[in-house]
């Protein structure tokens, strides 16, 4: 069974420049979020989607982040404009359910590097 | 607010003598807790997992975790570490809001397998 799948797995861009990821999560997987990690840092959510709905996007900088899943499969992440704090690795995750018996898969995460 | 704290930030340990890696919790009441390690380039994976049943949680790869109520502790240990163990690893909680759940990560802790 395919895992969770992320692109680009690096990114380098200049501040002020626009940026988007990729997420394709499990089949069959309802729920799908997005993590950031800061270097030396656990992950933090972002934003948590169940199908097409955020259903939690408290955590997400609505003035410069924003995500959409359309048909409920797969998501775009995107930033704009991008600033140097915005450096950091952007895990996508899904589970099966929200239901907190079910494990959340990860996927390798985007790197991101703002200059 | 439910919290986990991880008390070593790097941990070096030589090729078949123990592992341990600590990691304190706070909660108002039992919590679920979780180990995860995450290689190089790879996604996070789920190590093991306490949700309220045997306080000797057995994981993969020969990890285990003991919850101690009274030390308010989830440390993670193995009998023999082999180079493929090092990685980052973090402890983590789940607080759980209403129908779904949310998982707060400790700051992880770097392991370093020597020869």
């Amino acid at each position: 069974e395919a895992g969770v799948v992320q692109s680009p797995r690096y990114k380098i861009i200049e501040k002020k420049q626009p940026v988007a990821f990729w997420c394709n999560p499990i089949s069959g997987h309802n729920t799908l979020y997005w993590y950031r990690q800061n270097l030396g840092q656990g992950p933090e959510l972002l934003i948590r989607y169940e199908n097409e709905e955020a259903v939690d996007d408290s955590q997400l900088p609505k003035d410069r982040f924003s995500a959409e899943r359309l048909k409920g499969v797969d998501s775009t992440l995107k930033i704009q404009p991008a600033e140097l704090g915005d450096s950091a690795v952007y895990l996508c995750a899904s589970s099966i359910s929200p239901i907190p018996s079910y494990e959340q898969y990860f996927g390798p995460g985007t790197r991101l590097t703002v200059t | 607010a439910q919290s986990v704290t991880q008390l070593d930030s790097h941990v070096s340990v030589s090729e078949g003598t123990p592992v341990l890696l600590r990691c304190n919790y706070s909660s108002s009441y039992s919590p679920s807790l979780f180990w995860y390690v995450q290689h190089p380039n790879k996604g996070l994976q789920l190590l093991l997992k306490y949700t309220s049943a045997a306080t000797l949680v057995k994981g993969i790869n020969g990890f285990e975790a003991e919850f101690k109520k009274s030390e308010t502790s989830f440390h993670l240990t193995k009998p023999s570490a082999h180079m493929s163990d090092a990685a980052e690893y973090f402890c983590v909680v789940r607080v759980n809001t209403g129908t779904a759940s949310k998982l707060t990560f400790g700051t992880g802790t770097r392991l370093q397998v020597t020869l």
